[in-house]
């Protein structure tokens, strides 16, 4: 039971453009959501959060916007560099007083120069 | 402070064989989180600690499976008997308090069961 989903796999984006990479959840009761970057060989890095008392917060280049309704948010990144390619995991968390992060499979994000 | 450090990097054993790796976190943080990541997947939550006490477990925890913390520094996380599955990457993390901030992760072990 997949309760964070990333369908798409990757992403190829031109530099200078904007990269939007996508995440759907299932449950309602998430109330915290993460995006992390990572690169091959290293740990996830920290890149955003959100939560859901929220839609939308801002950290330079990146933006989350979450729509609860639709159960979606999304990371969008402008501009894009070619230091961005790596895989973008969403995170979210239930409000039951627990601390662990439910991740999504993954979209590799490509930046072509 | 250097971040959170994983010992080793990389780890090859033998099925059946016992296998032990270390994490270090943030000297500051009380929370300590354990997940699995394989191939083309997210990461998967292991376990935590508030300090010394191990507070949840994952259902994917096998008897095999065993972490501890003890003084609340760093964490060990054992698997016995291993079983080609549990190939995959270990990543630890640690946080402050609720980890509403995101976790800083450690940049995992590897582990090859053949």
């Amino acid at each position: 039971d997949q309760q964070v989903k990333q369908n798409s796999p990757s992403l190829s984006v031109q530099e200078g453009r904007i990269s939007i990479l996508n995440c759907d959840y299932t449950n309602s009761m998430f109330d915290y959501f993460l995006w992390y970057k990572k690169y091959p060989a290293e740990g996830p890095t920290f890149l955003i959060s959100i939560s859901s008392i929220k839609d939308k917060n801002e950290d330079g280049r990146f933006t989350v916007f979450l729509n609860k309704s639709a159960k979606h948010l999304s990371l969008h990144i402008v501009p894009s560099q070619p230091g961005d390619s790596a895989v973008y995991f969403c995170a979210a968390r239930g409000t039951s007083g627990t601390y662990k992060y439910i991740f999504g499979t993954g979209t590799r994000l490509k930046v072509l120069a | 402070d250097t971040g959170v450090s994983q010992d080793p990097r990389h780890k090859i054993t033998k099925r059946g064989q016992n296998v032990t790796f270390r994490c270090d976190p943030i000297s500051e943080h009380n929370r300590l989180y354990w997940y699995r990541q394989t191939l083309g997947q997210g990461p998967e939550f292991l376990t935590y600690f508030q300090n010394e006490a191990q507070l949840e477990k994952s259902r994917l925890l096998s008897d095999r499976f065993s972490a501890e913390r003890p003084k609340g520094s760093f964490s060990t996380l054992e698997i016995q008997r291993t079983e080609q599955g549990d190939s995959a990457m270990y990543l630890c993390a640690s946080s402050l308090q609720g980890g509403s901030y995101g976790y800083t992760f450690g940049s995992g072990t590897r582990l090859t069961v053949v």
